[in-house]
C-alpha cells in the first residue's frame, strides 16, 4: 500500500539548471497538490490540480510549473532553479477537495538544495 | 492574504503533561479546521478535523476546542507521552485549498 510516491527523496542542484519532481498515488484520488515546507512558514500551496486535465495556482507559484500527466501523476518542475527554491517539496493527494473536507495524504517529501 | 497563526513555535512538555497547542484566524468563511502531526523525515498526516457546528471534537488523548466567536481553536493532547513528539500544523479552509499555520514543534521528555 504505497500511497504518495515522491521521487528523488534528495537532489542538490546548480543554480540555473532545471528539474522535475516527480509524484504518483495510488488510492485513485481526484485531487493533487504542491507545498513547499520552509523552517517557520509552514508549508505553503505551490499548485494544485482538482482534476485530470486541471491545474491552479496556489500561494507560491512563481517560478514553478506543474503537469497533472494523468489520473495518478503529478510533477513540479523547475525550469531555472534559484537558491531561494531551496525547500523540502511534499506532494499530497485527496479523495476530493479540501471543499469536502477530505484528508489530504501526503508523501514523504523532496529535499531540495540548489547552489 | 488569508492566514491560520499558530502558537507557540516550541513547546516541552513532560510526559503524562498535556500539551496546548493554539490557532487563530480571520476568514470567518472557514468551515473545516484539520490538524496535522508530521515527524522527522515525513510528510503530514492527518490526526484529528473539526467542522465549526461543533465546540469540541475528542478522539483518544487528542481533543479540539473551537470558539467560533474567537475565531480560535486549539489542540489538546492528555497524558503527553514521548511518541507523541512531533511538529503539528493547523489548518483552516473553506474551498480546495488548505491554509497552514506555521506549525508548533513538541517535545515530549520522559
Amino acid at each position: 500500500n504505497a500511497g504518495v510516491t515522491q521521487t528523488p527523496k534528495f537532489q542538490v542542484l546548480k543554480t540555473g539548471q532545471s528539474m522535475t519532481l516527480q509524484c504518483a498515488q495510488d488510492m485513485n484520488h481526484n485531487s493533487m497538490y504542491w507545498y513547499r515546507q520552509d523552517p517557520g512558514m509552514g508549508l505553503r500551496l505551490i499548485y494544485y490540480s482538482a482534476s485530470e486535465g486541471t491545474t491552479d495556482k496556489g500561494e507560491v507559484p512563481n517560478g514553478y510549473n506543474v503537469s497533472r500527466l494523468n489520473k495518478r501523476e503529478f510533477s513540479l518542475r523547475l525550469e531555472s532553479a534559484a537558491p531561494s527554491q531551496t525547500s523540502v517539496y511534499f506532494c499530497a493527494s485527496s479523495l476530493r477537495g479540501s471543499a469536502f473536507n477530505q484528508p489530504q495524504h501526503f508523501g514523504d517529501g523532496t529535499r531540495l538544495s540548489i547552489l | 492574504q488569508q492566514q491560520v497563526k499558530q502558537s507557540p513555535q516550541s513547546l516541552i512538555v513532560q510526559k503524562g503533561g498535556i500539551s496546548i497547542i493554539n490557532c487563530a484566524y480571520e476568514n470567518t468563511a472557514f468551515d473545516y479546521f484539520p490538524w496535522y502531526q508530521q515527524f522527522p523525515g515525513k510528510g503530514p498526516a492527518l490526526l484529528i478535523a473539526i467542522r465549526p457546528d461543533v465546540s469540541e471534537k475528542k478522539e483518544g488523548r487528542f481533543t479540539i476546542s473551537f470558539n467560533k466567536s474567537a475565531k480560535q481553536f486549539s489542540l489538546h493532547i492528555m497524558d503527553s507521552q514521548p511518541g507523541d513528539s512531533a511538529t503539528y500544523f493547523c489548518a483552516a479552509t473553506h474551498t480546495d485549498k488548505l491554509i497552514f499555520g506555521t506549525g508548533t514543534r513538541l517535545q515530549v521528555f520522559p
